[in-house]
């Protein structure tokens, strides 16, 4: 199994454009997480689907952030504007109900 | 609401034995440890599910203490290679996980 796999890893990009980050989970997981990770805040959840339905999006910082898995193989996470604030490294992860979770490798977001 | 780790950073030398303590405020039902290396992304480790278990992964284990709300990694006689960030992180199940700030674990040789 290749894991869970995100792209791109790397993203610069200027205020006020529009970012998409996505992910490709591990087949038969049917929880998926976006995490953000800072220093000043840690590993933040921020949104998380079971069977590809929302379940929990109380920690998506503000409307310009935007999350969608259309189907059990894909999500997005979408920040539009995109701020100098969003810089920060974006995990995805997925897992079964009761196991651990596996991380992708992240994409490291900046926004100048 | 976010587990409480402690202690934030650890150094020891080789060999040597270190205890990470994660404790919540709400009751916990499960447990999860994750190790972060430098610019990598978080592993897991193992998950305790109830109260009293004890998990092990190669040569760290860890306990769960439901009535406390805590739970405990034990890395014995550490090597090169447990040098990271560890995480705890509550919740789970049908809920996202949260997790602490993280120990820092810095092992000499």
């Amino acid at each position: 199994d290749a894991g869970v796999i995100q792209s791109p890893r790397h993203e610069v990009t200027e205020m006020g454009q529009e970012v998409t980050l996505r992910c490709k989970p591990i087949s038969g997981h049917n929880s998926l997480f976006w995490y953000r990770q800072t220093m000043m805040r840690g590993l933040e959840l921020l949104i998380y689907f079971n069977n590809n339905v929302p379940i929990d999006d109380s920690g998506m910082p503000e409307d310009r952030f935007s999350a969608k898995m259309p189907n059990a193989s894909f999500s997005t996470l979408k920040i539009q504007p995109s701020e100098p604030r969003d810089s920060a490294v974006y995990f995805c992860a997925s897992s079964n109900l009761q196991g651990g979770y596996t991380f992708g490798s992240g994409t490291r977001l900046t926004v100048v | 609401q976010q587990p409480v780790q402690s202690p934030q950073a650890v150094i020891l030398r080789e060999g040597e034995d270190a205890v990470i303590n994660c404790s919540s405020s709400k009751a916990l039902y499960s447990v999860h440890w994750y190790r972060q290396k430098h610019g990598e992304a978080p592993v897991f480790l193992m998950i305790l599910l109830k109260g009293g278990e004890q998990m092990r992964h190669e040569k760290i284990s860890a306990s769960f203490n439901e009535k406390k709300q805590q739970s405990s990694l034990y890395l014995t006689a550490s090597q090169l290679s447990y040098s990271g960030t560890y995480f705890c992180g509550t919740g789970g199940g049908a809920d996202g996980l949260t997790f602490g700030k993280g120990t820092h674990l810095i092992i000499q040789p």
